[in-house]
């Protein structure tokens, strides 16, 4: 079974401008979750989806914004780019077995901002 | 502030040894979930333990969960090279599908 994939790998933009990161979950997962990665701040949630719902937000601006399609893909959008915005993205698919929670990671989009 | 606290947060030690990671907190999980990072790549799911009290054994690494559902403990024996990377705790609660990570211990063996 394929894992989680994200495009682009790596990525370098210009303050102010906006970017947008793409998610393929594993197939038959639901549920796709943010996440954004840092050396000072680790590895804070961004927000989660389920059947192209936000259910969970976590303690980002307004310009940081997802969705989610039909197909489980999904899609993280930060307008006006900031130096601070630098860091690690990363996806992250899951399913639901009985008595846990489990989350499956993609490699990452690398995002520099300059 | 971490939700999860995660001690050391560095560890080098030399091909052989045993090494222990603490995750604890003051919040009870239904689940805590253990993760191995390498640089430049997303974490990879080692184990996840349910019950309080549960041990779970991978090979050379042995994952214990608290009796309240509060700590984890991870103990590798006979370290590795390929032991090497960053460890990361995390928990999920069971009326919201996030999860909280610890701040994460790197671990380094050296050959």
């Amino acid at each position: 079974k394929a894992g989680v994939t994200q495009t682009p790998r790596y990525l370098i933009k210009t303050r102010g401008q906006q970017v947008t990161l793409s998610c393929s979950p594993i197939s038959g997962h639901r549920s796709v979750s943010w996440y954004q990665q840092t050396p000072g701040q680790g590895l804070q949630f961004l927000f989660e989806y389920f059947s192209e719902t936000q259910r969970n937000k976590g303690n980002f601006p307004g310009r940081f914004s997802g969705r989610q399609f039909s197909n489980s893909r999904s899609e993280m959008n930060v307008s006006t780019l900031e130096l601070g915005d630098s860091a690690l993205y990363l996806c992250a698919s899951s399913f639901y077995p009985t008595g846990g929670y489990e989350q499956y990671f993609g490699p990452g989009t690398r995002l520099t901002v300059t | 502030t971490q939700l999860l606290e995660q001690s050391p947060q560095f560890l080098s030690i030399q091909e052989g040894e045993n090494l222990t990671v603490y995750c604890n907190s003051s919040s009870v999980f239904s689940s805590l979930q253990w993760y191995r990072q390498e640089p430049g790549e997303g974490p990879v799911l080692l184990v996840t333990v349910v019950t309080g009290g549960e041990v779970k054994k991978l090979k050379r690494l042995t994952f214990q969960f608290g009796d309240a559902r509060k700590d984890s403990s991870l103990h590798i024996t006979a370290a590795q090279p390929g032991d090497t990377g960053l460890y990361l705790c995390a928990g999920a609660s069971s009326n919201d599908y996030k999860l909280s990570f610890g701040a994460g211990t790197t671990v380094t063996v050296r050959a």
